[in-house]
């Protein structure tokens, strides 16, 4: 099936930087999701965006859905070792009864 | 938010064997849930809709017979992986849609970690 373009694919960063991964569309969707994946687990909503333009923030996580409807981004300020994990971002059209689209993820790790 | 659980969390089983997989939503309704696979260091793959009341709905590619799902209540829904191989090995998660909630809201299960010897 249809994936977003996700990037980086991976980052290895020092603790207290900041991050930003984004992810693209040659379609629309109506809603953007960013989840964090954590080793054997299921991934855990991080922050949902309904609208285009929307700037939504989540402790030291911020997220925008881009006004084409095409991309959104994610940013994690000042990070911190349980930081670590898989970030995907997701897109869902109100017409496709919940089905999500996921990005390939960005593995992110954080050295103390 | 709300919590959907998966039992098992991980099963080994023998090349031929059947394995079923169970998914809940805890504390909300789910008429609808979605089956997903996994394999290390990659994204989630849709395998299929799963739709209470009536039949499952695969994504192009999966083999119906070989994925059974039944979605027995407004809670459950059941994934049976039939004569299992090698490569039916992976990381299974369901998801589920909180359409109680404003925005429909998918919550997802902790996975489960099928190894087929």
């Amino acid at each position: 099936g249809q994936q977003l373009n996700q990037s980086p694919q991976s980052m290895f960063i020092q603790e207290g930087e900041d991050v930003s991964m984004n992810c693209t569309s040659s379609s629309i969707f109506n809603t953007w999701l960013w989840y964090k994946q954590d080793p054997g687990e299921g991934p855990v909503l991080l922050i949902a965006l309904y609208k285009a333009g929307e700037l939504t923030s989540n402790g030291r996580l911020t997220a925008q859905f881009g006004i084409t409807r095409k991309d959104s981004f994610l940013n994690i300020s000042a990070s911190i070792p349980s930081d670590v994990g898989i970030y995907f971002c997701a897109g869902q059209l109100w017409t496709s009864y919940g089905k999500l689209t996921f990005g390939q993820g960005t593995i992110l790790t954080v050295h103390p | 938010g709300a919590v959907v659980s998966q039992h098992p969390s991980r099963v080994i089983c023998k090349s031929g064997t059947s394995v079923k997989i169970e998914c809940r939503s805890l504390d909300f309704q789910a008429t609808t849930m979605f089956w997903y696979r996994q394999f290390p260091k990659q994204s989630l793959m849709l395998m299929a809709t799963s739709n209470e009341g009536s039949k499952a709905t695969y994504e192009q590619g999966v083999e119906k017979d070989k994925f059974l799902i039944n979605h027995a209540s407004l809670t459950l829904s059941t994934l049976t992986v039939t004569s299992a191989h090698p490569e039916d090995s992976s990381f299974y998660i369901c998801s589920a849609p909180d359409r109680e909630g404003v925005y429909n809201e998918q919550f997802f299960g902790p996975g489960t970690r099928l190894t087929v010897l």
